[in-house]
């Protein structure tokens, strides 16, 4: 039973189009994530939510936006997507945020998006 | 600005050897350290941490040395098995910004 999923797995598209990628965990953590690795291969922070709520928002263009549900969903939409948007993008979760239980990620498999 | 760096993109040791990956911080604020493990397909898996009162943690075969003057942390492996092979990233937390900053990851190849 997979702790972290997201769906879909790879994502082939064009330019101007807009996509959605899914994240689901059942662990029972109350903080969520989505980080980008880019073509130079750092993992780099996007959102986090705490029970549905944002937490960091690091700079991101406002045509990707987060969605939380409930505390086990967080999706995230892009809307007239760009090359270089184009890159892994890896969903997380972690016990709480702040304080040691933040450190511990469990990551989903990723989702390869490739813009065309 | 890569406040986390792993100037190693690859390296290769014998199995039995001893695997050294290392890790270079430039943010005097973090105070806690990890390295993550990852597979092809995979999404990282956390391996071993340290915090920032400590200069050596150990779990099983792994080892996390810190050296908090240099901003240096470095990852033994001892023995390497070929299951090691996989791409390992250093991370890094300042409890007060509440997100992980990670290196860009290196590649450990076990050969037999």
């Amino acid at each position: 039973d997979t702790a972290v999923s997201q769906t879909p797995k790879y994502l082939v598209t064009q330019m101007g189009n807009d996509k959605s990628i899914k994240c689901e965990q059942n662990l029972g953590h109350d903080t969520m994530y989505w980080y980008k690795q880019d073509s130079k291969k750092f993992l780099k922070i996007m959102f986090s939510y705490n029970n549905k709520e944002l937490i960091i928002n690091e700079t991101v263009p406002n045509r990707f936006s987060p969605k939380s549900p409930d505390k086990a969903h967080l999706n995230l939409h892009i809307n007239s997507l760009e090359l270089g948007d184009s890159a892994v993008y890896f969903c997380a979760s972690s016990l709480r945020t702040g304080g040691l239980g933040a450190n511990v990620l469990t990551f989903g498999a990723g989702s390869r998006l490739t813009v065309l | 600005d890569q406040q986390v760096k792993q100037n190693s993109p690859s390296l290769s040791v014998q199995e039995g050897r001893i695997s050294i990956l290392n890790c270079d911080y430039t943010n005097s604020m973090f105070d806690y350290f990890l390295w993550y493990k990852k597979y092809p397909a995979e999404g990282p898996t956390f391996l071993i941490s340290i915090s920032s009162i400590k200069d050596k943690n150990e779990d099983g075969r792994f080892t996390v040395f810190l050296n908090k003057s240099a901003k240096h942390l470095s990852l033994h492996i001892v023995p390497s098995q070929p299951g090691d092979s996989a791409v390992y990233f250093c991370a890094a937390s300042d409890q007060g910004a509440q997100k992980l900053v990670f290196g860009q990851g290196t590649r450990l190849t076990i050969n037999p």
